[in-house]
């Protein structure tokens, strides 16, 4: 079963304007942990946000914040205020294991956002 | 300057033959990956490792093997049992803690003639 479902392949959106990016997990874990990367053409991967399950409240960094519905297994990215350099393919990953144990990272496929001038 | 070092960046094999990937992290992280991707799709796991001399199997560790002698290195041997090994492999390290993100390398770009 997928562990990490993004919905989206691509996503257009305008310059300056906010975009929502989808992630939805699953996981029988009741510690675990989010994050979001992004990688430009490049093939670099960029750490954005991380959203710990047990937080309480949803992360944010900068112009990204995560909509973090625990009881949906969602865990959504939103980018404001989008700049042209947003442009890139954005991964959505969980961390699952217990601290002591081995942990697993993966990975969703992926959502192409492109930032329109 | 710490990081996370793969080698080479593009790397050409022929059919038939077993090729090694380089990973070298200077983080002192004790846990790294191993990920595949191909164009279009997202990253996928194919071998993980916690601790020196132990490694775990991912999601597509079939025609891939690993070894974690050092704590630094966790280089990855693609096998001629691999039947379309031709893709972008990423190389990650990360720390202990619930929090902490994946740092990665630049990537090996394999592709097989």
């Amino acid at each position: 079963a997928q562990k990490i479902t993004q919905t989206q392949p691509g996503m257009f959106v305008q310059e300056k304007e906010a975009v929502t990016l989808d992630c939805t997990y699953d996981t029988s874990d009741q510690s675990y942990g989010l994050f979001w990367y992004k990688q430009p053409s490049s093939g670099e991967m960029i750490f954005l946000i991380y959203q710990g399950s047990y937080d309480e409240q949803n992360a944010t960094e900068g112009r990204y914040s995560l909509n973090f519905q625990k009881a949906r297994k969602s865990a959504n990215l939103v980018i404001s205020a989008s700049q042209l350099g947003d442009s890139a393919m954005y991964f959505c990953a969980m961390r699952e294991g217990r601290e002591r144990s081995f942990q697993k990272l993966v990975f969703g496929t992926g959502t192409r956002l492109l930032v329109s001038p | 300057d710490g990081g996370i070092t793969q080698s080479p960046k593009y790397l050409f094999r022929k059919e038939g033959q077993n090729v090694t990937l380089s990973c070298e992290q200077n983080l002192n992280h004790d846990a790294m990956y191993w990920y595949r991707q191909d164009p279009g799709q997202g990253l996928r796991l194919i071998y993980y490792s916690q601790i020196v001399n132990d490694f775990q199997k991912g999601d597509i560790a079939e025609g891939y093997s690993v070894s974690r002698e050092k704590k630094e290195s966790f280089p990855l041997t693609v096998t001629s049992a691999q039947k379309n090994p031709t893709a972008f492999y990423l190389c990650a390290s990360r720390a202990p803690g619930a929090h902490t993100e994946a740092f990665f390398g630049q990537g090996t770009r394999l592709t097989v003639v």
